[in-house]
C-alpha cells in the first residue's frame, strides 16, 4: 500500500520568514495531495490540495508544489504569523482506484512553532 | 451545510467495558472515516466506510468495528477496552472516496 513520510517532525522558524514541508509517497498512481493543519485542542482542516494534473498552487501566503517523477510535494508558508503555529499533515490517495489505494494516507505530522 | 458532528465529545470508561462512538458526516457526503489520534502521534487509520460497506480496514485488533447506516451516519465500538484505547477518535466525510474529508471535532476517549 500507499506509504507517506513527512520531514520535519517539528520547524521552528521566526516570524516573517518561510517554512517548508515536504512529503514523499511509494505509490506512482497516487493523484491526489492534501495539506491539514491542526491546531491544539482542535480538527485537522483542510488548507490546500493539489491534484496530479498540476505542478503548483497557490492561496495567499500558501503553496503547495508536486514533482510526480521524484514522487514528494512540499508545501511552502511564507511570511509566517505565529497564527499559522500547529500540526501540518500531509497525505497521498489515487482518486481512480477501487480498491484500499482510494484511501487518505496521511504523513506523520509536522510541528511548525513560529516565533514572535 | 453543517459540519461533520461526533458525539458524545468527552468519554471516561473503565477497563473491560465498550463504547460506541457517533459520527454525523456533513450532508450529501458517503465516505466516513475514523481515525485514533494519542498525544505525539499521526492519525492512524481505523476503518473507511462508504454505501455502508466497509471498505478498508487499518490495523486495529478486532475489538475495533464500525458501521455505517442508510443516512450515512457512522458508528464505532470499541469493546473490552484497555488502558492504551485512550485518545482522540476522529472521523472524517468526504463526498467519494478518496476525495478531500473533513473532520469532525473528534471524540476524547479516557480509559481508565
Amino acid at each position: 500500500g500507499e506509504n507517506v513520510e513527512q520531514h520535519p517532525s517539528t520547524l521552528s522558524v521566526q516570524e516573517g520568514d518561510s517554512a517548508v514541508i515536504k512529503c514523499t509517497y511509494s505509490d506512482s498512481a497516487s493523484n491526489y495531495f492534501p495539506w491539514y493543519k491542526q491546531e491544539l485542542g482542535k480538527r485537522p482542516q483542510l488548507i490546500i490540495d493539489i491534484r496530479s494534473n498540476v505542478g503548483e498552487k497557490k492561496d495567499q501566503r500558501i503553496a503547495v508544489t508536486l514533482n510526480k517523477t521524484a514522487k514528494h510535494f512540499s508545501l511552502h508558508i511564507t511570511e509566517t504569523q505565529p497564527e499559522d503555529s500547529a500540526v501540518y499533515f500531509c497525505a497521498a490517495s489515487n482518486e481512480r482506484s477501487s480498491g484500499s489505494a482510494r484511501q487518505l494516507t496521511f504523513g506523520s505530522g509536522t510541528q511548525l512553532t513560529v516565533l514572535p | 451545510k453543517a459540519g461533520v458532528t461526533q458525539t458524545p465529545r468527552y468519554l471516561i470508561k473503565t477497563r473491560g467495558q465498550q463504547v460506541t462512538l457517533s459520527c454525523s458526516p456533513i450532508s450529501g457526503h458517503r465516505s466516513v472515516s475514523w481515525y485514533q489520534q494519542t498525544p505525539g502521534q499521526g492519525l492512524q487509520f481505523l476503518f473507511e466506510y462508504f454505501s455502508e460497506t466497509q471498505r478498508n480496514k487499518g490495523n486495529f485488533p478486532g475489538r475495533f468495528s464500525g458501521r455505517q447506516f442508510s443516512n450515512s451516519r457512522s458508528e464505532m465500538n470499541v469493546s473490552t477496552l484497555e488502558l492504551g484505547d485512550s485518545a482522540l477518535y476522529l472521523c472524517a466525510s468526504s463526498i467519494d472516496r478518496g476525495r478531500e474529508q473533513y473532520f469532525g471535532p473528534g471524540t476524547r476517549l479516557t480509559v481508565t
